[in-house]
Formats: structure tokens, C-alpha cells, sequence
């Protein structure tokens, strides 16, 4: 079936670092791709996200770079603080203002300090 | 300006039983979308409500219902509870406008801790 799946589960980051956290996806069709961010005991906060006819695009400190070819997505956060230590989800939705956005595993960022 | 809120926060039950929870979307949100989440996995989406309907619908039995009131709030009943049910069942909000194509900024709320025994 169609999926969001992430290439490694955990990260650790020297605070200062930028931290890169990588994404594969599946549905060639999706037309949005999304980053968000979940820390203990709350729920997943948006990011920032792109669209499929986009490859870079910058936020605060976060940049998300997506590569059609190879299907591949990554948040670049520049500048790791504590505060960055959560589990960030990339995601995916399709074109229509009804279709689902489906979440990938995840991948928990430690920045040590 | 109120965010998405949930309630109850945690319960218990046991197999076999039901369970509603409830959610009130974002000010200004028309759309409620509901999510379970697993310890360690990311959300797997449940079902979406848009004008009182059900509008899309992930891979979850029919024992998962659902309903959207005038209002915008909305509840997730699961009828017949399994031990697999247990987990975190998150509640979205978004504004749909039809036709125009939107982005997956959802907002989320703290979600339901649900423990099955």
C-alpha cells in the first residue's frame, strides 16, 4: 500500500549543529509533502511543507528539500536547539482539498547540549 | 483564541466495551479529521468530517464511527473495544474551501489516551 516511511528512527545532534532528517515516500501523486513536529505528550505541531512542484523551500531555521526522482524528502533544521528534541513526521496529501494526509513512522531528534 | 481541544484526556475500559470521545475544532475550523497513534508510530488517519459527513475514510472497521455536529465539534465512537485499540487518538482541525487546492496544515490537539485491559 502507499506509505510515508523515514530512513532512520533516531538522530542525536551536538547542540549549534544543523540536523538533517530524511524521508522516503511512495505516492508519486501526492501533491503536498509536510514536516511536523510532536514533542512528548502533545500533538503533532506543523512545520513547514511543499508542494510537489517545488524542490526547496525555506522556513525559520527549517528547510525542506524535496526530490521527485528518487522520491526523497528532508527537513534541514539549522542551529539545533534543546527545544528542537521531538519526533518529527513527514507527511504527504494528495491534490483535492478532501484527501487524507497520511503520516510516516517518525524519527526522534535528540540535541544534547 | 482556542485551539483544538479534547476530552476526556485518558481513560480505561475493558474489551468489549465502547467508547466516545469528543472534540471541539480551532475557531473558525469547519473540518475535523481523527487520527490513532500507536506508542512509537506516527498517526494513522481514521476518518475526516466536512458539513456534518464523513468525506474520507483510512483502513479502520466499521466498529470506528463518527459524527460531526452543526456546530464543527466532533466524536469517535469505537464500539466492541480490542486491546489492540489502546492508544492515542488525535483530533485535526482544517478549513476546507471548496475548490481551492489547500495545503496539510492540520492542527492538532493533545488527543485521548485510551488504555484497553
Amino acid at each position: 500500500g502507499e506509505s510515508v516511511g523515514l530512513h532512520l528512527p533516531t538522530l542525536s545532534v551536538q547542540e549549534g549543529d544543523n540536523s538533517i532528517i530524511n524521508c522516503a515516500y511512495s505516492n508519486s501523486a501526492s501533491d503536498y509533502f509536510i514536516w511536523y513536529k510532536q514533542e512528548s505528550g502533545k500533538g503533532p505541531q506543523f512545520i513547514i511543507d511543499i508542494r510537489s512542484n517545488m524542490d526547496k523551500r525555506q522556513g525559520q531555521r527549517v528547510t525542506v528539500l524535496l526530490n521527485k526522482t528518487v522520491k526523497h524528502l528532508s527537513l534541514q533544521i539549522a542551529a539545533t536547539q534543546p527545544g528542537d528534541s521531538a519526533v518529527y513526521f513527514c507527511a504527504e496529501k494528495g491534490e483535492t482539498s478532501y484527501d487524507k494526509v497520511i503520516f510516516g513512522p517518525g524519527t526522534s531528534l535528540s540535541v544534547i547540549p | 483564541d482556542a485551539g483544538v481541544t479534547q476530552s476526556p484526556t485518558h481513560l480505561i475500559k475493558t474489551r468489549g466495551q465502547q467508547v466516545t470521545l469528543r472534540c471541539s475544532p480551532k475557531s473558525g475550523h469547519d473540518t475535523v479529521s481523527w487520527y490513532q497513534q500507536a506508542l512509537g508510530q506516527g498517526p494513522q488517519f481514521i476518518f475526516q468530517y466536512y458539513e456534518e459527513e464523513e468525506r474520507q475514510r483510512g483502513n479502520f472497521p466499521d466498529r470506528f464511527s463518527g459524527h460531526q455536529f452543526p456546530n464543527y465539534s466532533s466524536e469517535l465512537n469505537v464500539n466492541a473495544l480490542l486491546l489492540g485499540d489502546s492508544a492515542l487518538y488525535l483530533c485535526a482541525s482544517s478549513f476546507l474551501t471548496s475548490g481551492v487546492l489547500t495545503t496539510g496544515e492540520l492542527f492538532f490537539g493533545e488527543g485521548s489516551r485510551l488504555t484497553v485491559l
